[in-house]
């Protein structure tokens, strides 16, 4: 089983800075990575898949780099709206494992 | 526009099974894979398994033998089954489309909670 290290666990952060989301797997994934944003009381969003992909609909302030077993998600200039866990994801072998999740509050 | 709903119990006592419901509109579960994945208290996330487009299933091996995911074609709908609950599978149950790993589509999420 792939284990999924994530990082920060929480973020504080003011309207306009640059946001950075960690996740480090313990096994090669190639570029098998998904990230996803749950705000309170919703289902989870995926916002970036697999080889980087950003979702249609998706601001291009999200983006995430990464490839093998080191992947880095970002967000430019945060906005309130933002507010949120993330979650990253592998999808290269089953069982297909989450991040711990990296709760993003705003000042 | 797929949307996918879960419905079932909100409470489940323990030893008892645990059955859920996702309803899908706007895409055939016939194509495709479809999932459940769970949130426990402190938001760690889980994928459970999926049933693909032919009906072929995979399962997390954590739930070993507990677990069951099927489907009914004629209404566009598949299932979970979690046998022989605990305490520790309470959570917020998700259903979800994914190809393969990648889950672009989710319902709502329904909370169960084991207990008696």
């Amino acid at each position: 089983e792939t284990t999924v290290t994530q990082s920060p666990a929480s973020l504080s952060m003011a309207v306009g800075e640059k946001v950075s989301i960690s996740c480090k797997t313990s096994t090669d994934i190639d570029d098998d990575m998904n990230w996803y944003q749950q705000k309170s009381g919703e289902a989870p969003k995926l916002l970036i898949s697999e080889g980087n992909t950003l979702r249609p609909g998706v601001p291009s302030r999200f983006s995430s780099s990464g490839y093998g077993t080191d992947f880095v998600f970002t967000i430019n200039n945060v906005l309130l709206g933002d507010e949120g866990i993330y979650y990253c994801q592998q999808s290269d072998n089953v069982p297909y494992t989450f991040g711990a999740g990296t709760k993003l509050e705003l000042k | 526009e797929v949307q996918l709903q879960e419905s079932g119990p909100g409470l489940v006592k323990p030893s008892q099974s645990l059955s859920l419901t996702c309803s899908v509109t706007g895409y055939s579960i016939t194509s495709n894979y479809w999932g459940w994945i769970r949130k426990f208290p402190g938001n760690k996330m889980e994928w459970m398994g999926y049933i693909s487009y032919s009906g072929s299933t995979s399962y997390n091996p954590s739930l070993k033998s507990r677990i069951s995911i099927t489907r009914d074609t004629s209404k566009n709908q598949f299932f979970l089954q979690l046998n022989s609950v605990t305490t520790e599978d309470t959570a917020t149950y998700y259903c979800a489309r994914s190809g393969l790993g990648t889950f672009a589509y989710w319902g709502q999420g329904t909370l169960v909670t084991v207990s008696s």
